[in-house]
């Protein structure tokens, strides 16, 4: 079945200080890929998503491209701040036959940024 | 206006005993969802509800049962509670429409079974 591999954490990090969490899948067909953010005590939120090979998802700095050849869909932002301590969840979007859509997500990685 | 909104926000309990979670939705989406998310933080989908159908069960045992009387609203029963359930139970909704991706989740309900 599908599934979504992440890189254990935690990752510490200094601010300002360049940021790669790792994502690969195993997917039938060609799934939109997701990383959602899960801040200390809340509800996941999208962060950004890609739904074809070679899109590139970026919000609040973060980016992350598409690659089918190696299936991958590696989170990174190029300064990190204190506030971006969270954990990072990637995701795949399986689509039943019926259109009804079902989420697969890796077992997240912790951020902690120190100042 | 909270969008998708979950009562209570902790809820401990002792095994055996039964316990509702509710959530609500103002979003006017067509589709909900339970998450569970465990002590490692591993999220795995439970159900999922369309237009007050269900359409995903991901063999969750018997003892939970989702009810959703109308579309704003999915909520979990759990019966005869045990140990393992603990956790920090998670709603979601998304719109029907199959172009967008977003699941907007709520705040979490972390359940403590003793």
């Amino acid at each position: 079945g599908d599934s979504v591999t992440q890189m254990e954490g935690p990752v510490t990090l200094s601010e300002e200080a360049f940021l790669t969490i790792n994502c690969t899948y195993t997917a039938t067909g060609y799934p939109s890929l997701f990383w959602y953010v899960q801040y200390p005590g809340e509800g996941l939120q999208l962060l950004l998503k890609a739904t074809k090979a070679d899109d590139k998802g970026s919000n609040k700095g973060f980016e992350a491209t598409y690659r089918k050849e190696t299936t991958s869909f590696h989170l990174e932002k190029g300064s990190v701040q204190v506030s971006d301590s969270a954990v990072y969840f990637c995701a795949l979007r399986h689509r039943r036959n019926t259109g009804f859509q079902k989420l697969v997500f890796g077992t997240g990685t912790r951020l902690l940024v120190s100042p | 206006d909270t969008a998708v909104s979950q009562t209570p926000k902790y809820l401990v309990t002792q095994m055996g005993n039964d316990k509702s979670i509710k959530c609500e939705q103002n979003l006017g989406h067509d589709t909900m969802y339970w998450y569970k998310q465990d002590s490692k933080k591993f999220l795995k989908i439970m159900f999922s509800y369309n237009n007050k159908e269900l359409i995903i069960n991901e063999t969750v045992p018997n003892r939970f049962s989702p009810k959703s009387p109308d579309k704003a609203h999915l909520n979990l029963h759990i019966n005869s509670l045990e140990l393992g359930d603990s956790a920090v139970y998670f709603c979601a909704s998304r719109p029907s429409d199959r172009d967008r991706d977003e699941q907007y989740f709520g705040p979490g309900t972390r359940l403590t079974v003793t």
